[in-house]
């Protein structure tokens, strides 16, 4: 596609619901990363993967997170559990190299999760 | 670890005033430095990067130079315009490990009025 799709766009969630957030990054790009955005704040990592691997996961808050990227395009990030701090902005980003400092990430428009 | 501290906002300026938002940084080693846009509504943008002390990033009349001795790396543009209106992030990638994520400043929110 022409850039970084994310869906939904809007979720609300309940307290204790789990929920499933959907990047489709850039066709063709290796690197593909999660953010969290809270309210007012700039964007915190979450994880990173480079194909269908998972090569750093060390920004997940808690065991309830977890992403996967099984056929190294689409990814899902899921939250068990949901708790009322994890309401956020979920931004993916693609890139499209596989590392380095100065690759250029391309975000979506992120997924703004409520939970009640 | 990394971190960067950007000036707080909001910031109100009239139409072709002259903008400088701040931007500092704590890290290890050598980082790249960006400055990412956020306009109403969109996803993130960058806007413009340095890779190394001394170079300067320009991109849309934006510039910010990369000052290792004061490891700043703040934002100017000469003359602002209203759709320059949106939140701007400083961020930094250091290299080396696995540290090919981004860390981020906090935003500064920029209204420009007409």
């Amino acid at each position: 596609g022409a850039g970084v799709s994310q869906s939904p766009r809007y979720k609300v969630a309940k307290r204790g619901q789990d929920v499933a957030l959907r990047c489709d990054p850039i066709s063709g790009h290796v690197s593909l990363f999660w953010y969290q955005q809270a309210l007012g704040q700039g964007p915190e990592f979450l994880t990173y993967f480079q194909n269908e691997a998972q090569l750093d996961k060390s920004g997940l808050p808690s065991d309830r997170f977890f992403a996967e990227r099984p056929e190294g395009s689409v990814s899902t990030l899921k939250i068990q559990r949901t708790q009322q701090e994890d309401s956020a902005v979920y931004l993916c980003a693609s890139s499209l190299g596989g590392g380095g400092g100065a690759v250029q990430l391309f975000f979506g428009p992120g997924t703004r999760l409520t939970v009640l | 670890g990394d971190s960067v501290t950007q000036m707080e906002g909001p910031v109100t300026l009239s139409e072709e005033a002259f903008l400088t938002i701040n931007c500092t940084y704590t890290a290890t080693g050598y980082p790249s430095l960006f400055w990412y846009v956020q306009y109403p509504g969109e996803g993130l943008q960058l806007l413009l990067k340095a890779t190394k002390a001394d170079d300067k990033g320009s991109n849309k009349g934006f510039e910010a130079t990369y000052r290792k001795e004061t490891t700043s790396f703040h934002l100017e543009k000469g003359s602002v315009q209203v759709s320059d209106s949106a939140v701007y992030f400083c961020a930094l990638s250091a290299l080396g490990g696995s540290a090919r994520q981004l860390t981020f400043g906090s935003g500064t929110q920029l209204t420009v009025l007409p």
